[in-house]
């Protein structure tokens, strides 16, 4: 059984940085496509990044040059650095694993991790 | 690719069927494979989404049957056939046939 476990979330005022992790297990992250999907307060879902199997990464505009995705294979786990935290960053950070289409940018998540929660205030 | 869904609540009787659309910008149907690349997501008050479908029509392994998803081009319908209460819930579409990924705004699905 697939399992992401994510940590790292808490209260960082505006400029900060913060780093989450997701620890996964039951498949290894390294033959995976991972992604980050957010969800502000009451609000819907915007995905954020993804990294491929291959290492490769992808951004959405909105935090390219201030979030980065990243792995470790011996530990398993997945990791997003964000830096220069803006308010509209404040959100539940979902992990989830990617089925990307034809090795490509392009997917959807089936599994998710419970969340963890980032809170951009001054 | 905006994604559109509506309606944005709808109540429902149980044992009654519930339908959702969802309208995308674009047409996420890609003609050399002839699939549309659509998802639907089911979320619980409290809990992460939860994959109900892709490929817009197939359903997720463990789904009940009585989610079925339909459609192709730019409009898209999820049908619950026979509500439970266990599908109270916010019902949310995903394309996934251009970068960035985008889902609908969520349709919240209540019991009368």
């Amino acid at each position: 059984e697939v399992q992401l476990v994510e940590s790292g979330g808490g209260l960082v005022q505006p400029g900060g940085s913060l780093r989450l992790s997701c620890e996964v297990s039951g498949v290894t992250v390294s033959s995976n496509y991972m992604t980050w999907v957010r969800q502000a307060p009451g609000k819907g879902l915007e995905w954020v990044s993804v990294i491929y199997s291959d290492g490769y990464t992808y951004n959405v505009d909105s935090v390219k040059g201030r979030f980065t995705l990243s792995r470790d294979n011996s530990k398993n786990t997945l990791y997003l650095q964000m830096k220069s935290l803006r308010v509209e960053d404040t959100a539940v950070y979902y992990c989830a694993r990617y089925i990307a289409v034809a090795n490509s940018a392009l997917g959807y998540m089936d599994v998710w991790g419970k969340g963890t929660t980032v809170t951009v205030s001054s | 690719i905006v994604m559109t869904q509506s309606p944005d609540s709808l109540a429902v009787s149980l044992g009654e069927r519930a339908t959702i659309n969802c309208k995308s910008s674009q047409s996420v149907l890609y003609s050399s494979n002839s699939k549309n690349y659509l998802a639907w997501y089911q979320q619980k008050a409290g809990q992460p989404p939860k994959l109900l479908i892709y490929w817009a029509s197939t359903r997720e392994s463990g789904v009940p049957d009585r989610f079925s998803g339909s459609g192709s081009g730019t409009d898209f319908t999820l049908t619950i056939s026979s509500l439970q209460a266990e599908d109270v819930a916010v019902y949310y579409c995903q394309h996934y046939y251009s970068t960035p990924v985008t889902f609908g705004q969520g349709t919240k699905v209540e019991v009368k």
